[in-house]
């Protein structure tokens, strides 16, 4: 158990909703990174908040968005989705800005019909 | 644009058979390269960081070296719980990180 937090486990929803993910970083930790997983394209980063600002982006579409609150907990917010979005989304959270080891969650397994 | 390959794409050895995974990149200005190990369906889990070009860092029967150009992860007398996809992953001085494909390694009894 790595400590971080993601709820739900599991998302069905259809194309054209949005959705929020949510992560806990480990206690401690101010980073929050999150990251997109699918079967084609493997593991993406998308973005990364330090202690609530936004640090990087990396492959995150216009359609998605995210924030990282005062009690560092960080959502994820994808909206107008389509089947292609459907994929594994990882948070990871590390005590720093990353050079060191980050610390991933179970994931949210999301599916869009 | 960064970019970071992994080969073999799958790797199967025996209990006991020493191999080595591959992790090529090109980054312009690499602040790290990274070693995750990842089971199905869960999280990767941190192995390695380096820094620069000679370092080496062991972790029970891992080894990870890094040169200018490539990363190997060696794995001496794997065991049948060694099997898992090894992601390997850069990251840059604009602090963006990219992840390879992974090597899928499979450990027979």
């Amino acid at each position: 158990d790595s400590g971080v937090t993601q709820t739900p486990k599991h998302l069905i929803t259809a194309t054209g909703q949005r959705v929020t993910l949510r992560c806990s970083p480990r206690s401690g930790d101010l980073s929050v990174y999150w990251y997109q997983q699918s079967l084609d394209q493997g593991l993406q980063f998308l973005i990364h908040y330090y202690n609530g600002e936004e640090r990087a982006k990396g492959n995150i579409l216009e359609r998605f968005s995210a924030q990282q609150f005062p009690d560092l907990h960080s959502e994820l917010n994808l909206s107008s989705l389509e089947l292609g979005d459907s994929a594994l989304y990882f948070c990871a959270s590390s005590p720093g800005t990353g050079l060191g080891e980050q610390y991933f969650g179970p994931g949210t397994r999301l599916t869009v019909t | 644009e960064d970019q970071v390959t992994q080969s073999p794409e799958a790797l199967r050895l025996q209990e006991g058979e020493s191999s080595s995974l591959n992790c090529s990149y090109t980054v312009s200005g690499l602040r790290g390269l990274f070693w995750y190990r990842q089971d199905p369906g869960k999280g990767p889990e941190f192995l390695f960081t380096l820094y620069s070009a000679g370092e080496e860092k062991e972790k029970e029967r891992l080894k990870a070296t890094l040169t200018k150009k490539e990363s190997f992860l060696h794995i001496t007398a794997p065991k049948p719980e060694d099997s898992a996809t090894y992601l390997c992953a850069s990251k840059d001085y604009g602090q963006n990180f990219v992840f390879g494909p992974g090597t899928r390694l499979s450990v027979l009894p």
